[in-house]
């Protein structure tokens, strides 16, 4: 089982709606949660960190987590075109040390 | 402030040489990352150093090695390069070692080996 899991999409949303970008991790002790954007050719930027249950907002972008379900999703309301890159999902898994393990990434399509 | 610098951008290695790949962090920052990342997949971890001293490794091979400095900058090297090294490999600043604050990257190296 993969640690930290991702669609790879593409995922196609139209310019103006909301896209979902989900993310499942397999460690239950794992204490932060990071989604970074990747433009092709760059390296990846990080956007928004969540560390508790529950959704915090940070203009178009809303993170949100579940441990229960170990789960983490990233909302983008009103996407625009200059959105569209691959976004990173990464957790810090509990080992002791520093150790931020990065899912594959989903592709995001925003269609003018 | 500079960001996080890293050098060189780009470069073409033939299998078997040896190479070196360098980082300099953000200002005050003491926690240096290396990650690999081959073209479609994430980041995979390589290694963690902070205050100088090595934190973490990742399931890599022993050719590969780093080091932080007393200024903290850091170097990675990697040893008889293989064809599946050919990467971007990333280096990560952050100013604690947990981990728990996100990371700024620099821009990498794409390295190729031929």
């Amino acid at each position: 089982q993969k640690e930290v899991e991702q669609n790879s999409g593409p995922l196609s949303v139209p310019e103006g709606a909301i896209a979902s970008l989900n993310c499942t991790y397999s460690d239950r002790g794992s204490q932060s949660f990071f989604w970074y954007r990747q433009y092709s050719g760059k390296s990846p930027e990080l956007i928004m960190s969540i560390y508790s249950n529950g959704d915090k907002e940070d203009g178009r972008f809303t993170a949100q987590l579940n441990k229960a379900s170990q789960y983490v999703s990233l909302l983008i309301r009103d996407s625009q075109p200059s959105d569209s890159a691959t976004y990173l999902c990464a957790v810090n898994m509990d080992g002791g040390y520093q150790k931020v393990t990065f899912g594959t990434g989903t592709k995001l399509q925003v269609i003018p | 402030d500079a960001g996080v610098t890293q050098s060189p951008t780009h470069l073409i290695k033939t299998r078997g040489q040896h190479v070196t790949l360098r980082c300099s962090p953000i200002s005050g920052h003491k926690s240096v990352s290396w990650y690999q990342q081959v073209l479609g997949q994430g980041p995979q971890f390589i290694f963690q150093y902070y205050e100088k001293e090595e934190r973490g490794r990742g399931n890599f091979p022993d050719r590969f090695s780093a080091r932080q400095f007393p200024n903290y900058s850091s170097e990675l090297n990697v040893n008889a390069l293989l064809l599946g090294d050919s990467a971007l490999y990333l280096c990560a600043s952050s100013w604690d070692s947990t981990g728990n604050y996100g990371y700024t990257f620099g821009s990498g190296t794409r390295l190729t080996v031929v």
